[in-house]
């Protein structure tokens, strides 16, 4: 069966270094991965795109990943500050590109 | 900015009740979804509905589900007998491609819960 995992367990880390989230996928030839932000009571809000062909993408101080050899996406925030504290959700397109699919989502905690 | 409307906020109803749940998408959206998430776990797929019919539903979207866009601007998913694990938040998302450059843009959710 498909699968989207991330490492349920809070990440916690201090203020301006860097924090980095792992997505695995089994079972899916995904196109292209997205990464949302999710906020408590709140719902999810996109971040970054990056498709099959392409290995990194930026968006100031994000950086994502995408190895579809080791089926995995890094999703990188550089300089964090305690403002990045949220979960970060990742997701997947599968069946006829309307189905997307997320996983748990890693919840990032900046400390100051 | 453009954004996805829900209300109510917050939904409290009595197990075996029916609940619409109401969603305005962006405007000029043509894929229109409703997940949910139930306290502490995943943002789940409900459905997806493109020219008014749905293109894709999950095993959690039985009988007891249906979603209707009345007239053209709004998007409601409609539990027909709710029961008490049907508390959740649940979100209505659209966005305006089936794929590629096409994010989802989520509303900020229904609270429902179910007594």
């Amino acid at each position: 069966s498909q699968k989207i995992e991330q490492n349920s367990e809070a990440l916690n880390i201090q203020e301006g270094k860097t924090a980095t989230l792992t997505c695995n996928y089994t079972n899916y030839s995904p196109a292209y991965l997205q990464w949302y932000r999710q906020d408590p009571g709140r719902g999810p809000v996109f971040l970054l795109l990056i498709r099959e062909n392409e290995k990194e993408k930026r968006k100031e101080r994000l950086k994502v990943t995408f190895d579809t050899t080791l089926k995995q996406s890094l999703f990188h925030i550089t300089a964090s500050q305690p403002a990045d504290s949220a979960t970060y959700l990742c997701a997947l397109e599968s069946g006829g590109y309307q189905k997307v699919t997320f996983g748990i989502g890693t919840k990032l905690q900046v400390i100051p | 900015e453009p954004e996805v409307t829900q209300t109510p906020s917050h939904q409290v109803t009595q197990m075996g009740q029916e609940v619409i749940l109401r969603c305005v998408p962006i405007s000029n959206h043509l894929y229109f979804y409703w997940y949910r998430q139930i306290l502490g776990q995943k943002v789940e797929f409900l459905v997806s509905f493109y020219n008014n019919e749905i293109s894709e539903k999950s095993e959690i979207f039985d009988d007891q589900f249906s979603v209707e866009r009345p007239d053209g601007s709004n998007f409601t998913l409609k539990i027909r007998s709710t029961k008490l694990e049907d508390s959740a938040m649940y979100f209505c998302a659209s966005r305006s491609q089936g794929t590629y450059n096409s994010p989802l843009h989520f509303g900020n959710g229904t609270r429902l819960t179910v007594t």
